[in-house]
């Protein structure tokens, strides 16, 4: 068990960039989840998969943020035309999603974004 | 939007102390959660707890549930210097989708604990 992976682990960007991150979950893990977290404040949620299929994306911030499960394992998050207010660190989870209830999430270290 | 708010937001003790940090939330829900994270990474999960529980214990670790009073605590007893870091609550709701019934966590602000040796 590797544990939920990200990468990177650090991305400097200049404002109006797009930037990419990526996410491995626990390889058995059908449910993904991408939070945003600024410093002093708890993990925010932003979007959830089961499987390939994105289940709530509401909670995205704007039309800037988008996110893909194309194959039900790997995940991305792209933050298009960046803004330096999207500076934060981008933390991904996963879960078993075996059953129709919520069940533990694991985290991922994160990828810490700055926007210059 | 944040929903759980934990209490105190610091807290600083001498090791071997127990350390009590309690969470309050607004809506219902269908589990509670706690996590860790030390200084700039990832959260590490501690212990989860279902709406139909009221206590659970894991290792030093004692969380109680008061569904009536929206409120959990998180009591961690003899206090080691390693437990220094900010401890949240996360909450969770039965959301019906097709194809998964699960939603994602809503945080508090968190509770930064220092253990003093």
């Amino acid at each position: 068990d590797t544990g939920v992976s990200q990468d990177p682990r650090h991305k400097i960007t200049k404002r109006g960039q797009n930037v990419t991150f990526r996410c491995d979950p626990i390889s058995e893990h059908n449910r993904l989840y991408w939070y945003r977290q600024t410093l002093g404040q708890g993990p925010e949620f932003l979007t959830y998969f089961q499987n390939e299929a994105q289940l709530e994306k509401s909670r995205l911030l704007s039309d800037r943020f988008s996110a893909e499960r194309p194959k039900g394992s790997f995940s991305t998050l792209e933050i298009q035309r960046t803004e330096q207010g999207d500076s934060a660190m981008y933390l991904c989870a996963s879960s078993l999603g075996l059953r129709e209830w919520a069940d533990t999430q694991y985290f991922g270290p994160g990828t810490r974004l700055t926007v210059l | 939007s944040q929903q759980g708010e934990e209490d105190p937001q610091a807290l600083s003790i001498q090791e071997g102390e127990n350390a009590t940090m309690n969470c309050s939330y607004k809506t219902s829900i269908n589990n509670l959660q706690w996590y860790r994270q030390n200084s700039g990474r990832g959260l590490v999960h501690l212990i989860l707890i279902r709406s139909n529980e009221r206590e659970k214990h894991s290792g030093r670790l004692r969380v109680t549930l008061d569904t009536s009073k929206k409120s959990s605590s998180l009591l961690i007893t003899a206090s080691r210097a390693a437990d220094t870091a900010s401890y949240f609550c996360a909450t969770d709701r039965t959301v019906e989708y097709s194809g998964g019934g699960a939603d994602g966590l809503t945080f508090g602000k968190g509770t930064h604990l220092i253990i003093q040796p």
